[in-house]
This record gives C-alpha cells, sequence and structure tokens, in this order.
C-alpha cells in the first residue's frame, strides 16, 4: 500500500510564473490536507478537502492560491504568479475520513524554489 | 488561536542517554495530539498519536505523554541512539487542521 505521493518533489520557477503540486492520498482516503514549511518555521495548515469540495480554506492566502481535489485523479495545489516569498516546502496529508481521532499520514513534500 | 511551543529548539546528547522533549499549547480544547520525526529534506513520519481521552502512549522506547488541562505533552526518548538524530515536531488537532510547533532539533553523539 504506496503511502502518500507527492510530485514533483522539486520546483522551481521564476517570479511570476506558476506552479502546480500534486498529491495522491493514500489509497482508500478521500480527505487530503495542504501544509506550507516556510524556512525557520513550523509547518501551517492551508487548506482541508474532500472530493470535489473545499471544506477548510481558512489558512490559504487570499489571491494566488487555490486548492482543488476532484473526483477523478490527483489534488492540485496551485499557485499563479510566484514571488519569492512562496518558496517553502509543501506538504499534503490524507486521512480517511472525517473523524477528528483519526491520524494524517504525510506525504515527502515539494520544495519550491522560486528565483 | 491555538499556539504550540516545543522547548528546547536543539538538543545535543551522547549515545544511550534517556531524553524528554516537551510541548506545550495554549487551548487545552483538543481532538488528539500527534509527535511527528522530519530528516533533513524528508516528509514526517508518525511516532504516536494520542486521543484527547488518553494520557499516554507507548511505542517501542518511546513514550508520549498528555496532560490537557495544563496543556502539555512531553516525548520520552529512552536509551538514544545516534539515528534518532532528526527534528521532532508536536501537532495538535483542533477541528480540520493541526497546529504544529516549529520542532526540537536533536543530534544524538556516537
Amino acid at each position: 500500500n504506496a503511502g502518500v505521493m507527492q510530485n514533483p518533489r522539486h520546483l522551481v520557477r521564476r517570479r511570476g510564473q506558476e506552479a502546480r503540486l500534486r498529491c495522491s492520498p493514500m489509497k482508500g482516503h478521500s480527505h487530503v490536507y495542504w501544509y506550507r514549511q516556510l524556512p525557520e518555521e513550523g509547518l501551517k495548515f492551508m487548506v482541508y478537502l474532500q472530493k470535489e469540495n473545499i471544506i477548510d480554506e481558512s489558512g490559504m492566502p487570499k489571491e494566488r492560491f487555490s486548492a482543488e481535489f476532484p473526483k477523478e485523479g490527483p489534488s492540485i495545489l496551485r499557485i499563479q504568479q510566484v514571488v519569492r516569498g512562496d518558496s517553502a516546502a509543501y506538504f499534503c496529508a490524507s486521512s480517511p475520513g472525517t473523524a477528528v481521532i483519526v491520524e494524517q499520514y504525510f506525504g515527502p513534500g515539494t520544495r519550491l524554489t522560486v528565483t | 488561536k491555538q499556539e504550540v511551543t516545543q522547548i528546547p529548539a536543539a538538543l545535543s546528547v551522547p549515545e544511550g542517554e534517556n531524553l524528554v522533549l516537551n510541548c506545550s499549547f495554549t487551548d487545552s480544547a483538543i481532538y488528539n495530539l500527534q509527535w511527528f520525526r522530519q530528516d533533513p529534506g524528508k516528509g514526517l513520519t508518525s511516532l504516536l498519536l494520542i486521543q484527547s481521552s488518553q494520557r499516554e502512549q507507548t511505542s517501542g522506547r518511546l513514550n508520549a505523554s498528555l496532560d490537557k488541562s495544563s496543556g502539555r505533552s512531553t516525548l520520552y526518548i529512552a536509551a538514544s541512539q545516534p539515528g534518532d538524530s532528526a527534528t521532532y515536531l508536536c501537532a495538535v488537532r483542533g477541528g480540520n487542521q493541526f497546529y504544529f510547533g516549529t520542532g526540537t532539533s536533536l543530534t544524538v553523539i556516537p
């Protein structure tokens, strides 16, 4: 049973370009969470999604950032017109359900560098 | 707003020592608390999950305790090994998300 998959593992973008980060949850998991880890800072929650539904996006920046989890395929975190401050590690986690007692399982992360 | 603090930020110990990592949180209304390990440039590996109704959890040389009323958790590592060197993160679940501390960077010296 493969764990949470994220790709690419490393992504380099120039300022103003778009970044697309992909997350495939563990088999049987229908809930996905995205977190961002800025240099020298802890992980910060960004968004929580179920298939075709955004449940909580309270941690998402108001502009340039969007996320989706379609019925088929991976969850996508999209950053438009990237700036240097977007350079960070972006982690995806998945869980099998909404029960708060369940664990979140984390992927290896995508390290975004904006030049 | 939940704030999670981990002390110390860095710790260096000789191999074989027992050690304790500390985590404190400001809002005791949590569902659970999870300890993770993060190796440089890698993702998070779950170590222990403690539900809010539990006091402690054990796995091998690791023991985690939770005192929800005082907003504290400790991770005890027995007989430390160089392979334990990593950053240890504490996260508390409130609502839809985990709130993370900034971690304790552990170095075990052979």
